[in-house]
């Protein structure tokens, strides 16, 4: 089954730590993004990466880091310098970069930063 | 700047009657619009998409119209089903881009 998974679904840190959500996906898709979904704001894009080891800035990156060493996985490290970090996170990847932009979604991972 | 606009952040709606969701943008490079369906807890999943160089796009129950002239769009679901209970997402790109740029969503709710 292809598909987008994302680990863990559900998570809690404490303030000040550091943490990483993963995101892997198996449809041999060229590019993935990381978007933050909180109440009625809609998605708001963090990091894009279009090919391996190259990654771009979304709209909300700051307080946040990625890294793309592998085709299928494109992990986010939600760091303590991000002010708000409590929301639910979503991994999406497309499978070209020239055409027109359907992306698909994983499941999220909710954060939750006591 | 809030490029794609969704005004109604909720609608209800009697089952089997029709559910119409509205977007507006104000880009005028956008020139293809999707429509992503998202349940609680769980992530948006692709529903229906149109290019400009179309004004109607239908699947199924699903209908969505595109007026580019008053850089409207709209998603028609007839007959609405409990099912169809969730928020929409409006999103919108041009041929290339490399980002979506997406509306803050509308909560449909059907009534049994």
């Amino acid at each position: 089954d292809g598909g987008i998974t994302q680990s863990p679904k559900y998570l809690f840190r404490k303030e000040g730590q550091n943490v990483t959500l993963s995101c892997e996906q198996n449809l041999n898709h060229d590019a993935m993004y990381w978007y933050r979904q909180d109440p009625g704001q809609g998605l708001r894009l963090i990091y894009y990466s279009q090919i391996v080891n190259d990654f771009q800035k979304g709209d909300i990156a700051e307080g946040y880091s990625v890294s793309r060493e592998k085709k299928e996985s494109f992990p986010l490290t939600v760091t303590s310098a991000q002010k708000n970090p409590t929301a639910f996170y979503l991994c999406a990847s497309r499978a070209g970069t020239y055409n027109y932009n359907e992306q698909f979604f994983g499941p999220g991972t909710r954060l939750t930063v006591l | 700047d809030q490029q794609v606009k969704q005004n109604s952040p909720s609608l209800s709606v009697q089952e089997g009657r029709i559910s119409i969701l509205n977007c507006d943008y104000t880009n005028s490079m956008f020139d293809y619009f999707l429509w992503y369906k998202k349940y609680p807890a769980e992530g948006p999943t692709f529903l229906i998409s149109i290019s400009s160089i179309k004004d109607k796009n239908e699947d199924g129950r699903f209908t969505v119209f595109l007026n580019k002239s008053a850089k409207h769009l709209s998603l028609h679901i007839v007959p609405s089903q409990p099912g169809d209970s969730a928020v929409y997402f409006c999103a919108a790109s041009w041929f290339g881009n490399e980002k979506l740029t997406f509306g803050t969503g509308t909560r449909l709710t059907i009534i049994p």
